[in-house]
């Protein structure tokens, strides 16, 4: 199994600009979350979806912050309009709940610069 | 509502010493418990977990891990650290579906 597919690895953009993270969970996953890392904050959760429906986006810090999850093979973040804040790198990690167990498997991440 | 606590940010040993990272836990449910490591420049990896039985619980890399009721604590243990294991390791907790991880310990292995 290839694990979770993230792309780009690493993207640069102005202030302002449309950013469009993607994710592709490992097959036969039906929970996919995305998570957002940084020296101050730590990894932070935020959105989850199960079965392709959003279940907990309390974490998704503002309007300017969207996540759709159109099939169970596929995910995006979109951040418009971009924010130096918004620099971090972005984790996607997904997992079945088929089992008892919950773990998550992680992406190598998505390091975003916004300047 | 979970929560993880995990006490020290920063772990410094020296090679060939014991590593024990701290991870304190609370969940209105059994809790499923976790251990991920970090590498630089990388994703979270899977090093063990505890869902039910066996309370101690052994991971890759020599790593292992008891889980105590009584004191809500899951601590990371090896008896011998080696400068492979310099990484950041997070406790997590998880129920229904959704983990919630702790702030994370950086672990320090000097020569």
């Amino acid at each position: 199994d290839a694990g979770v597919i993230q792309s780009p690895r690493h993207e640069v953009t102005e202030m302002g600009q449309e950013v469009t993270l993607r994710c592709k969970p490992i097959s036969g996953h039906n929970s996919l979350f995305w998570y957002r890392q940084t020296m101050m904050r730590g990894l932070e959760l935020l959105i989850y979806f199960n079965n392709n429906v959003p279940i907990d986006d309390s974490g998704m810090p503002e309007d300017r912050f969207s996540a759709k999850m159109p099939n169970a093979s596929f995910s995006t973040l979109k951040i418009q309009p971009s924010e130096p804040r918004d620099s971090a790198v972005y984790f996607c990690a997904s997992s079945s709940d088929r089992g008892m167990y919950n773990e998550q498997f992680f992406g190598p991440g998505t390091r975003l610069t916004v300047l | 509502a979970q929560s993880v606590t995990q006490l020290g940010s920063h772990v410094s040993v020296s090679e060939g010493a014991l590593v024990l990272l701290r991870c304190n836990y609370s969940s209105s449910v059994p809790p499923y418990l976790f251990w991920y490591v970090q590498y630089p420049n990388q994703g979270l990896q899977l090093l063990l977990k505890y869902t039910t039985g066996a309370t101690l619980v052994k991971g890759i890399n020599g790593f292992e891990a008891e889980f105590k009721k009584s004191e809500t604590s899951f601590h990371l243990t090896k008896p011998s650290a080696h400068m492979s294991d310099a990484a950041e390791y997070f406790c997590a907790v998880s129920e229904r579906g959704k983990s919630t991880f702790g702030d994370g310990t950086t672990l320090t292995v000097k020569p």
